[in-house]
């Protein structure tokens, strides 16, 4: 299958500061890419979605000026949260998909990125 | 609009007993369906998953699952627990067309020796 890179995989960062999450897919174009987030001993939420070279979609209850997303190549989409809080520490999950593409009937997900912020 | 639920979120067996994790689904069109394993901060490993045609799905590490549209459902099964199996298990479905994909609540499997 394709394969989705996520780095880092493992981030701690001060209260206040920003962190950047960078999602590549290696050996196709991924013109859709998903970010998820997953909170302690619950299920995958999906934050947005991400088209390359256009905005991203949030859902509904996500804080579109706290998780930038950034998708300006086929290959590479970033979740920057800003200004992070002890609250927004979780495991965040990216994955990446090829519209278009017939023998893509999944998305590929990345090794996800434990977030811990103190 | 899709939705998955997974009844039980913690599964215990012993080691060489069937393995069912279950999993419902609602979907306003035909469901791509997926299983995925979660180890320990880990991300996301592809069990099996179900677009069209054989309702009977075989997966990695001898798991499968079946496909049943009167039910709406999608269990996952193994004849045999191994120690290895321990993890968390998510069903999910998937839109068509951008692969966005609704995440069940996940079960967690111990397996007992």
């Amino acid at each position: 299958g394709a394969v989705v890179s996520q780095h880092p995989s493992r981030v701690i960062c001060k209260s206040g500061t920003s962190v950047k999450i960078e999602c590549r897919s290696l050996d196709f174009q991924a013109t859709t890419m998903f970010w998820y987030r997953q909170f302690p001993k619950k299920s995958l939420m999906l934050m947005a979605t991400s088209n390359e070279g256009s905005k991203a979609t949030y859902e509904q209850g996500v804080e579109k000026d706290k998780f930038l997303i950034n998708h300006a190549s086929l290959t590479l989409s970033t979740l920057t949260v800003t200004s992070a809080h002890p609250e927004d520490s979780s495991f965040y999950i990216c994955s990446a998909s090829s519209q278009g593409a017939i023998s893509f009937t999944e998305a590929f997900f990345g090794q996800g990125t434990r977030l811990t912020v103190v | 609009a899709q939705s998955v639920t997974q009844l039980g979120s913690h599964v215990s067996v012993s080691e060489g007993a069937l393995v069912l994790l279950r999993c419902n689904y609602s979907s306003s069109v035909p469901p791509y369906l997926f299983w995925y394993v979660q180890y320990p901060n880990q991300g996301l490993q592809l069990l099996l998953k179900y677009t069209t045609g054989a309702t009977l799905v075989k997966g990695i590490n001898g798991f499968e699952a079946e496909f049943k549209k009167s039910e709406t459902s999608f269990h996952l099964t193994k004849p045999s627990a191994h120690m290895s199996d321990a993890a968390e298990y998510f069903c999910a479905v998937s839109d068509h067309d951008f692969n966005k994909f609704y995440f069940g609540s996940g079960t967690k499997l111990n397996v007992k020796p």
